[in-house]
């Protein structure tokens, strides 16, 4: 399985930017996604990047270099719904079956 | 409505007492998956399964077995369960492996006293 690298916790103002970092081993990758769940819920899918370069989803991007073993999950225009953990899942291998990471739990304050 | 279904929500049980935590989904997906969630330690897989009568083991499998007789139903069992078990299950399932997204369970809050 892969290795995902990602800070334990961030926080960031309403209304603001935040970029959450991840970064994963290239031998063998095939692609990475990013999941948002809130406290004592279920991880829910945010995006997929196979390709490099940053897709956009509204309020939140998701950009990838396969080069270099790094993606991160942008997003915008915080909102105090937005305080959760982000979980970064890296496929590689035959198989496509991701390794989570520890996830980033982001805090986002008044 | 397409979803996960896991049961029961919370449990809590007591040690060498066998039990099933059961998983449904209405999607026809062929992958589904078995996670536990541990403050610090992230999602970990524990069993998986590519189709029905196909199951493979995960990074922590040790103390847990799964069945797919059906391709809808995918439950987990703790034949003794222990204490280390005590944790935050999730199941989940997706059409396939690849490049689609996970749908997960609500969770089960599962402590072994």
């Amino acid at each position: 399985g892969q290795n995902i690298d990602q800070p334990t916790e961030m926080t960031a103002t309403e209304g603001a930017i935040v970029q959450i970092n991840c970064t994963y081993q290239t031998s063998g990758f095939n692609g990475l996604f990013w999941y948002q769940q809130h406290a004592g819920e279920a991880p829910t899918f945010l995006s997929y990047n196979v390709l490099d370069g940053l897709e956009e989803k509204g309020r939140f991007s998701s950009f990838l270099s396969r080069s270099k073993g790094y993606s991160y999950l942008l997003l915008k225009e915080l909102q105090m719904k937005d305080s959760a953990s982000y979980l970064c899942a890296g496929t590689s291998g035959g198989s496509y079956i991701p390794t989570f990471g520890r996830g980033t739990s982001l805090i986002v304050h008044p | 409505e397409a979803q996960v279904t896991q049961n029961p929500r919370y449990l809590i049980t007591v040690t060498g007492k066998k039990l099933t935590v059961t998983c449904s989904q209405n999607m026809n997906h062929e992958y589904m998956s078995w996670y536990r969630q541990d403050p610090g330690l992230g999602l970990r897989q524990i069993y998986y399964s590519m189709n029905v009568e196909v199951t493979d083991k995960g990074d922590v499998p040790e103390g847990y077995k799964v069945s797919r007789k059906e391709k809808r139903n995918f439950p987990l069992i703790l034949e003794s369960p222990s204490p280390n078990q005590t944790s935050l299950y999730f199941c989940a399932s997706s059409k396939q492996t690849g490049n689609y997204g996970y749908t997960f369970g609500s969770g089960t809050r599962l402590t072994v006293v």
